[in-house]
């Protein structure tokens, strides 16, 4: 079963429009991080976020903001006023306490900034 | 900074040869990692390491094995290259054991095989 699901595989925004990148996890684990990285065109992923499973409150930083909800096992990721610098491969992934070093991706999500 | 140094960007190669993609780190890091990234598959974990000359089977290590002589090189190997192993291979470290710490990747090595 899938342990991390991003149900959108493509997405296109126009500059300037906020945009909102889902992620849904699954895992029976009562201690678990979240994260996201960003996989620009150069291939490197970056690392974005770390969140573990006791802290749900929300991050921003700069236009990138998160949304964490347990009750929803969601783990969602808005980027405000998009800019062509972030056109990417986003990945949502899950990191299990039990198993600290197996991380578990989604298949990622494609955003196309339009100018 | 980490710095994740994986050895070609761009890889061709025959079936039925033997593949080595290199992978070094230089923040004395306990863990490494081998992923394949595949169109609508997303990162699918190959091997892993989180020990000298220790290795770990990830979720799909058919076809491929792994060397860990030294901490800060992991290497993949392919004893027979095919056609379905075309992909892009990413390399990761991490510090520590078990301590779920964020993963550093390399730039990717696109591996072709004709």
């Amino acid at each position: 079963a899938q342990k991390v699901t991003q149900a959108q595989t493509e997405i296109s925004v126009v500059e300037k429009e906020d945009v909102t990148l889902d992620c849904v996890y699954e895992t029976r684990d009562t201690t678990y991080y979240l994260f996201w990285y960003k996989q620009p065109p150069s291939g490197e992923l970056v690392f974005l976020i770390r969140r573990n499973s006791f802290d749900e409150q929300n991050e921003i930083s700069g236009r990138y903001s998160w949304n964490f909800q347990k009750s929803t096992s969601s783990f969602n990721f808005t980027i405000t006023a998009s800019q062509v610098v972030d056109s990417a491969v986003y990945f949502c992934a899950l990191s299990e306490a039990g198993t600290g070093n197996q991380f578990y991706f989604g298949t990622g999500t494609s955003l196309t900034v339009i100018p | 900074d980490v710095k994740v140094t994986q050895s070609s960007r761009y890889l061709v190669k025959r079936t039925g040869e033997k593949v080595f993609l290199e992978c070094v780190q230089d923040m004395d890091h306990e863990n490494m990692f081998w992923y394949r990234q595949d169109p609508g598959l997303g990162l699918r974990l190959i091997y892993f390491s989180y020990d000298v000359k220790m290795k770990e089977k990830g979720d799909i290590p058919e076809g491929y094995s792994v060397s860990r002589e030294k901490k800060e090189r992991f290497s993949l190997i392919l004893e027979s290259a095919s056609t379905n192993q075309t992909s892009m291979y990413l390399c990761a470290s991490s510090p520590g054991a078990a301590t779920n710490e964020k993963l550093f990747f390399g730039s990717g090595t696109q591996l072709s095989v004709l």
